[in-house]
């Protein structure tokens, strides 16, 4: 029973345009959610985060939106440029002060072209 | 501070040996967390600890796997004995809690080979 989902395995985008990745969870007690990225041989890296509180996190080139009701997040990245190309990770945890312990979907593989 | 520091970052070992991996969470964090991933099952939690002492270890697969956390820089997880199916990269994790941010920083990981 897979709790968070990303459906997409992978996503090639044009460098410059957006990139739109998704993720599912089917937790209602999740109330923190966070977007890993992850390179070839090494350990993933925390991008972005938001509360089920918000609907909507931005940081720079990368915002995060937030659907409660439909159990959904997607993270956009504004352009895209070849540098974002790695793995991207979703992930839930139930209590934001335990922010490690999480729960992950299966990565959404992102390739951005020059 | 350097992150979080796991060793070594490959091991081959034979099967029915035991097998350490060694992890040094960042300087401060009271989280500490055990990780693996696998291509059927992906990245998934193994156990945690807070303040040194395990609180979950429901997502230890067997008895075989045992993990210790002696003092706030080290923790250390065991495969004794060791199985090929054991064969994934694991990842120790660490992270403060209260503030603004809890997020949980990775090592780079540690690549098991059992053959």
């Amino acid at each position: 029973d897979q709790q968070v989902k990303q459906n997409s395995p992978s996503l090639s985008v044009q460098e410059g345009r957006i990139s739109i990745l998704n993720c599912d969870y089917t937790n209602s007690m999740f109330d923190y959610f966070l977007w890993y990225k992850k390179y070839p041989a090494e350990g993933p890296t925390f991008l972005i985060s938001i509360s089920s509180i918000k609907d909507k996190n931005e940081d720079g080139r990368f915002t995060v939106f937030l659907n409660k009701s439909a159990k959904h997040l997607s993270l956009h990245i504004v352009p895209s440029q070849p540098g974002d190309s790695a793995v991207y990770f979703c992930a839930a945890s139930e209590d934001y002060n335990q922010g490690g312990k999480l729960i992950f979907g299966q990565g959404t593989e992102l390739s951005v072209k020059p | 501070d350097a992150g979080v520091i796991q060793s070594p970052r490959h091991e081959v070992t034979e099967m029915g040996q035991e097998v350490t991996l060694r992890c040094k969470p960042i300087s401060g964090h009271d989280y500490l967390f055990w990780y693996r991933q696998t291509m059927m099952r992906g990245l998934e939690l193994l156990i945690y600890f807070n303040n040194n002492v395990p609180i979950d270890d429901s997502g230890m697969p067997e008895d075989r796997f045992s993990a210790k956390m002696p003092n706030a820089s080290f923790s250390t997880l065991k495969i004794q004995p060791s199985e090929p199916r054991d064969s994934a990269v694991y990842f120790c994790a660490s992270s403060s809690t209260g503030g603004l941010n809890t997020e949980a920083f990775f090592g780079q990981g540690t690549r098991l080979t059992v053959v």
